[in-house]
């Protein structure tokens, strides 16, 4: 266990919906950030937020938005979904001393 | 200015020998250099990393060579087992003004351990 929880684990939708995944970071972290993995695309920065203020945009799609809590958790929200974003989406927490921690992600399948 | 370019893409070694991943980054800015290993439907995980003011870091089987002038790293995983297949990424880190960092990721190796 990372410490990093990300719920669901899997999303099965349709095309056109919108789903909401959530991310707590680990105890203490202040910052979350957003991964989108696709087999042939890698391991894609969407988003980085640090005490609640969105910090930097990587590649995020307009129709994708997320938000950090007061009580630090996170969700990424992904609307109009279409065929291409079915991906694993991963978040992680950060410390100056040890860098990202993962959590084990949500498997989005649009159908 | 960003990137991090990570080869091989993918690697098969026999059990007992050593695996050997390379990676390159161009910032200098970059102050952390993490490996990750990733297994199929997990996240990644932290496997060893190192600062730029060191020149080797060990870690049981795993070693971060690192040659700041060249601006390169690599990741040696010696006595190569087949629980070691994963994909393996390189990342540098940079601070964020306001606090927080940023990773920039390498594409990844896909490495086989044959028996």
């Amino acid at each position: 266990d990372s410490g990093v929880t990300q719920t669901p684990k899997h999303l099965i939708t349709a095309t056109g919906q919108r789903v909401t995944l959530r991310c707590s970071p680990r105890s203490g972290d202040l910052s979350v950030y957003w991964y989108q993995q696709s087999l042939d695309q890698g391991l894609q920065f969407l988003i980085h937020y640090y005490n609640g203020e969105e910090r930097a945009k990587g590649n995020i799609l307009e129709r994708f938005s997320a938000q950090q809590f007061p009580d630090l958790h996170s969700e990424l929200n992904l609307s109009s979904l279409e065929l291409g974003d079915s991906a694993l989406y991963f978040c992680a927490s950060s410390d100056p001393l040890y860098g990202y921690t993962f959590g084990s992600g949500t498997r989005l399948t649009v159908v | 200015q960003q990137q991090v370019k990570q080869s091989p893409q993918s690697l098969i070694v026999q059990k007992g020998g050593i695996s050997i991943i390379n990676c390159a980054y161009e910032n200098t800015a970059f102050d952390y250099f993490p490996w990750y290993q990733q297994f199929p439907g997990k996240g990644p995980a932290l496997l060893i990393a190192i600062r730029p003011d060191v020149s080797e870091k060990k870690e049981g089987r795993f070693t971060i060579s690192f040659n700041k002038s060249a601006k390169q790293f690599s990741l040696h995983i010696m006595d190569s087992q087949p629980g070691d297949s994963a994909t393996y990424f390189c990342a540098a880190s940079m601070r964020i003004t306001g606090g927080g960092n940023k990773l920039t990721f390498g594409t990844g190796t896909q490495l086989k351990v044959e028996l």
